[in-house]
């Protein structure tokens, strides 16, 4: 009965590849969402989709690419990994509307090397 | 743009006492919510409390509750007879009305329990 599930948790890969990240929910929300957390734990939003549509493209490198399948479904690509992109990913999804909490995956955990 | 700051990196606090967190915020907005999450070393994000800008009463949850001063753009978390398992990284959140659905984090208190 997870509510945003995530795959995979753990994700080392040499820098140059290519990597995709996963994510599902089944609480019935129309917005998705991926933040970075970096090493100094701060959180940062990345990508935000609503009814399959972005509305939120933070200042991230375009070899970040997110796709919306259906509203159910985010998945973040990306490609010629950098060491610089190794960090904690969340991905999280919530109602419309300001006054709904977010509610998060449990995290992927890139390390580029 | 909005803005949330904790100005406290670590805390630490005996268990059973009671350990306050601070948080400000900056905003133009006049409707908003904000939110604690806490995330321990298993690394899921949880939420803790919210509270609505227009609402006077501070939010309760169990041992958790804020203190909210609107005009002091200002949302602390208190715990109340602190347990083992509160020990966590703690962040203070801002969503607004007209921010788009973005969520805004501060940088986190680091909250240790002392036996």
């Amino acid at each position: 009965d997870t509510a945003v599930s995530q795959t995979p948790k753990y994700l080392v890969t040499q820098m140059g590849n290519d990597k995709s990240i996963k994510c599902e929910q089944n609480l019935g929300h129309d917005t998705m969402y991926w933040y970075k957390q970096d090493s100094k734990k701060f959180l940062k939003i990345m990508f935000s989709y609503n009814n399959k549509e972005l509305i939120i493209n933070e200042t991230v490198p375009n070899r970040f690419s997110p796709k919306s399948p259906d509203k159910a479904h985010l998945n973040l690509h990306i490609n010629s990994l950098e060491l610089g992109d190794s960090a904690v990913y969340f991905c999280a999804s919530s109602q419309a509307g300001f006054n709904s909490p977010l509610h998060f995956g449990n995290g992927t955990r890139l390390t580029v090397t | 743009a909005q803005t949330v700051t904790q100005s406290q990196p670590e805390m630490s606090v005996q268990e059973a006492e009671t350990v306050t967190l601070s948080c400000t915020y900056d905003t133009s907005e006049s409707d908003y919510y904000l939110f604690w999450y806490k995330q321990p070393p298993s690394r899921q994000m949880i939420l803790v409390i919210r509270q609505e800008a227009y609402k006077q009463q501070n939010a309760t949850e169990n041992r958790f509750s804020v203190n909210f001063q609107k005009a002091a753009k200002s949302f602390s978390l208190k715990i109340s007879d602190s347990q083992l398992g509160d020990a966590a990284m703690y962040f203070c959140a801002y969503r607004g009305e007209t921010s788009g659905s973005r969520l805004t984090f501060g940088e986190g208190t680091q909250l240790t329990v002392n036996p």
